[in-house]
């Protein structure tokens, strides 16, 4: 099957600061990323869709401006937690779907914890 | 809406003994996928089975069988001759449509612990 990667598997960030996660197609064009938030012992969460150039599409109940989405390429989506606060540390996993695969993807996840 | 459905939290069973998680979904879309995914504790998904809204067949693979019922909306996996390894947090998914760029729901999961 398809692959995609997460980077970075694991991050510590202080409260208030902002944290970057990519995720890549590795060998697919990703045109449509999603994003998911699992908090410990629940399910994953649907937090946005984006399509390659274009605006992210969110999930009621979700800060568009603190969970900033960024799809400028075919292979990279980025999520951007800003003014991280503890309550916002969870596994965030992304998936990716596109041209010559018939299914969503999914990367390892990225596990976050604020301090 | 659509509504993925695990009662089952937690289930606890000895070694070689069969289990069976339990799924119900919920669709208006005649067109839709369910997924089973096997999620161990380092985190990362497993894709265990896709199933499209028209093939009720039900499918074996070595120890693993799922039995899909559209009468009662209900997609359940069956794990015969459990082992350890088989431990993990199982979820249950649906994705509506055609499209692999729709989303997918997922399950609220359920957490199988196979004891030696």
């Amino acid at each position: 099957g398809a692959v995609v990667s997460q980077h970075p598997s694991w991050v510590i960030c202080k409260s208030g600061t902002s944290v970057k996660i990519e995720c890549r197609s590795l060998d697919f064009q990703a045109t449509t990323m999603f994003w998911y938030r699992q908090f410990p012992k629940q399910s994953l969460m649907l937090m946005a869709t984006s399509n390659e150039g274009s605006k992210a599409t969110y999930e009621q109940g979700v800060e568009k401006d603190k969970f900033l989405i960024n799809h400028a390429s075919l292979t990279l989506s980025t999520l951007t937690v800003t003014s991280a606060h503890p309550e916002d540390s969870s596994f965030y996993i992304c998936s990716a779907s596109g041209q010559g695969v018939n299914e969503q993807y999914f990367g390892p996840g990225t596990r976050l914890t604020v301090t | 809406a659509q509504k993925v459905t695990q009662a089952q939290t937690e289930i606890s069973v000895v070694e070689k003994e069969d289990v069976t998680l339990d799924c119900v979904y919920e669709t208006r879309d005649t067109t839709y996928y369910l997924f089973w995914y096997k999620q161990p504790p380092s985190g990362e998904l497993v894709f265990l089975i896709r199933r499209n809204s028209f093939d009720e067949q039900n499918e074996i693979s070595g120890r693993y069988s799922w039995n899909f019922q559209k009468s009662t909306s209900s997609f359940n996996f069956t794990i015969t001759a459990s082992q350890v390894v088989d431990s993990a947090v199982y979820f249950c998914a649906l994705r509506e449509g055609y499209s692999s760029a729709s989303k997918i729901i997922f399950g609220s999961g359920t957490r199988l612990s196979i004891r030696p």
